[in-house]
């Protein structure tokens, strides 16, 4: 148990819709990343936001935007919904006291989403 | 591009010695990491070195050679709850977290 929850746990959206997917932290950490996991593969890194601000992007198109709130939540939008959007989405806190990138993230069990 | 090596499966006996190998192409290496994840589950971490050598933790050790760009991670005594998929992962200096396609751990009794 992390203390990393996200919700929702499922999600059946279609083409062109928007969704947002909620995280919150544990307590303490003030780092927060989004990634998409396709099945059968390895996460994929969307972004990271420190101290509510996005300081890091993987190679995700601008549709896919994010918050981190002063309380270390976290939300990740996702606008104009593709088939292929269709994943297990995953974000993980962590507690960066300096350097670009945390050693060390917790997971939440993730939010699976399905694009119809 | 930036990319992470791994063998997609290895297969190994209960009680013996697992090594994963990860190779990486990236820029401004930071850190590499290990992550454990089972069928439906969530990754968790098991080790993470920024340095060259050896990092212990119980019956996991973790090694990495920056000049290589290579690191491996080492189970030791295996147990049937071992079995999962390991993901190795790169941070990057600018503020990149790559992961390997990762590698699937069978163990047979």
């Amino acid at each position: 148990e992390t203390g990393v929850t996200q919700s929702p746990t499922h999600l059946i959206k279609t083409r062109g819709q928007q969704v947002t997917l909620r995280c919150s932290s544990q307590s303490g950490h003030n780092t927060v990343s989004w990634y998409q996991q396709a099945l059968g593969q390895g996460p994929q890194f969307i972004f990271q936001y420190y101290r509510e601000e996005e300081n890091g992007r993987g190679n995700f198109p601008p549709r896919f935007s994010g918050l981190q709130f002063p309380n270390y939540s976290s939300e990740l939008n996702v606008n104009a919904l593709e088939l292929d959007d269709s994943a297990l989405y995953l974000c993980a806190s962590s507690f960066r006291l300096a350097g670009p990138v945390p050693e060390t993230q917790y997971f939440g069990p993730g939010t699976r989403l399905l694009v119809l | 591009g930036q990319s992470l090596e791994q063998p997609s499966e290895v297969t190994a006996v209960e009680g013996a010695i697992v090594q994963i190998n990860c190779t990486y192409q990236t820029s401004g290496f930071y850190g590499l990491s290990w992550y454990q994840q089972h069928d439906g589950g969530a990754p968790t971490f098991l080790s993470y070195n920024a340095l060259d050598g050896l990092e212990e933790t119980g019956r996991f050790s973790s090694f990495l050679s920056r000049s290589d760009s290579y690191g491996y991670l080492l189970l030791q005594e295996l147990q049937m709850k071992d079995s999962a998929s390991y993901f190795c992962a790169v941070g990057t200096s600018n503020y990149q977290l790559i992961w390997g396609a990762g590698t699937k751990l069978i163990i047979k009794p």
